[in-house]
């Protein structure tokens, strides 16, 4: 089946820095595209989403672009900080897939002091 | 408000038995799904019940099933156990609408000996 997929298994940041994680998805019909945090020992936790006649959507120090032509998605972090050290996922959903979400590969992001 | 409760969190067993996995998702929340998350395939959907009715389902052998009971409780069972099922079952609730924010509990740890 399609998926939704992250192009860097692992992200290295500075803290104070702005982290910037990618994903590129195959379901040109999905209706939603969808952040997660997951910590360590933890389930994922939703950061934000994005509806797909979106292309710009702010949260609380995240922006989460969505490119349709080239089915391309970012989660972008201002000032990353330690607590945001985490595995981050993309996952997308179709408006009549009730709670199914396909999943990307994950990126860890490491913030360091 | 409480959160997503599972149990147990950690639990081991022996190839060919089964087991069964308990969820109770935050009050007033009618939807429970069910991810399997392992390290090769990440997190896959299981399937999805609402008011007690399977809503959807992934692609996963009949050995796995679920349940939701009139207080939105869900439970999974996989039956025959084998080694490729050692992995991290995580539930996951959310209200009747929403875009794709789902509430995750912590997961039980399966592991198969």
């Amino acid at each position: 089946g399609e998926s939704v997929g992250l192009h860097l298994p692992t992200l290295s940041v500075q803290e104070g820095d702005n982290s910037i994680i990618n994903c590129a998805y195959s379901n040109s019909a999905s209706d939603y595209f969808i952040w997660y945090k997951q910590e360590s020992g933890k389930g994922p936790q939703f950061i934000i989403d994005i509806r797909s006649n979106m292309d710009k959507r702010q949260g609380q120090r995240v922006t989460v672009l969505l490119n349709k032509t080239v089915k391309h998605l970012s989660l972008q972090i201002a000032a990353t900080q330690p607590g945001d050290s985490a595995v981050y996922f993309c996952a997308d959903r179709e408006e009549t897939s009730g709670s199914r979400l396909t999943f990307g590969e994950g990126t860890q992001l490491t913030v360091n002091p | 408000k409480a959160g997503v409760t599972q149990t147990p969190r950690y639990l081991i067993k022996t190839r060919g038995q089964q087991v069964t996995l308990s969820c109770s998702p935050i009050s007033g929340h009618r939807s429970v799904s069910w991810y399997q998350q392992t390290p090769g395939q990440g997190l896959q959907f299981l399937f999805e019940y609402f008011s007690e009715t399977q809503r959807n389902k992934g692609n996963f052998p009949g050995r796995f099933s679920g349940r939701q009971f009139s207080n939105s409780r869900s439970e999974m069972n996989v039956s025959t156990l084998e080694l490729g099922d050692s992995a991290l079952y995580l539930c996951a609730s959310s209200a009747i609408t929403y875009t794709g924010e789902l509430f995750f509990g912590e997961g039980s740890r399966l592991t198969v000996l």
